[in-house]
């Protein structure tokens, strides 16, 4: 019965591979997000799907590409895979129609590329 | 924009002591702030929000902040810390503007000693 799931838990690669992890959430939200935690632990925003539409997409490389299939679900690819994408990836979910705002996160996908 | 200032990247606090976190946030419309807990190789788990309700918001394990406009501050506290305090805190903000990303501080680790 957990919330929000993602897969795999780790992931290592080496350098030019593509990859892909996948978010599901089981709450019911219509808003999905994806993290990035650097090496600093610094969290900042990549990706947000509401409704399985693209609402937010900050600075990152079109090497990454998101990917909702429906709104419990928010994939990430990676192509052409970098030593700095090394971090670890969180999912995250929220109802769009709340007062709370808050989101609900993944247990994280640690990618290290060698 | 939005942003958020966590003072002090590290904290050590004796078991029973005061924990004492800061978060001060920036904000050109009434935010809705959040502090996260991470534990080692988890996710980020919800301790508690303010979300222009009351100004003392309680929380999860023993956890409250306050909500000082004045002060733009949202410090979380919690009277007598426990060896299982120990673990990394996020302060985020968000604005009700549609866009919903969490923008988070940079954390403090809490340490507890015994």
């Amino acid at each position: 019965d957990t919330a929000v799931s993602q897969t795999p838990k780790y992931l290592v690669t080496q350098m030019g591979n593509d990859k892909s992890i996948k978010c599901e959430q089981n709450l019911g939200h219509d808003t999905m997000y994806w993290y990035k935690q650097d090496s600093k632990k610094f969290l900042k925003i990549m990706f947000s799907y509401n409704n399985k539409e693209l609402i937010i997409n900050e600075t990152v490389p079109n090497r990454f590409s998101p990917k909702s299939p429906d709104k419990a679900h928010l994939n990430l690819h990676i192509n052409s895979l970098e030593l700095g994408d090394s971090a670890v990836y969180f999912c995250a979910s929220s109802p769009y129609r709340t007062s709370g705002y808050e989101q609900y996160f993944g247990p994280g996908t640690r990618l290290t590329v060698t | 924009a939005q942003s958020v200032t966590q003072l002090g990247s590290h904290v050590s606090v004796s078991e029973g002591a005061l924990v004492l976190l800061r978060c001060n946030y920036s904000s050109s419309v009434p935010p809705y702030l959040f502090w996260y807990v991470q534990y080692p190789n988890q996710g980020l788990q919800l301790l508690l929000k303010y979300t222009s309700a009351a100004t003392l918001v309680k929380g999860i394990n023993g956890f409250e902040a306050e909500f000082k406009k004045s002060e733009t501050s949202f410090h979380l506290t919690k009277p007598s810390a426990h060896m299982s305090d120990a673990a990394e805190y996020f302060c985020a903000v968000t604005m009700d503007t549609g866009r919903r990303a969490l923008t988070f501080g940079s954390g403090t680790r809490l340490q507890v000693q015994p």
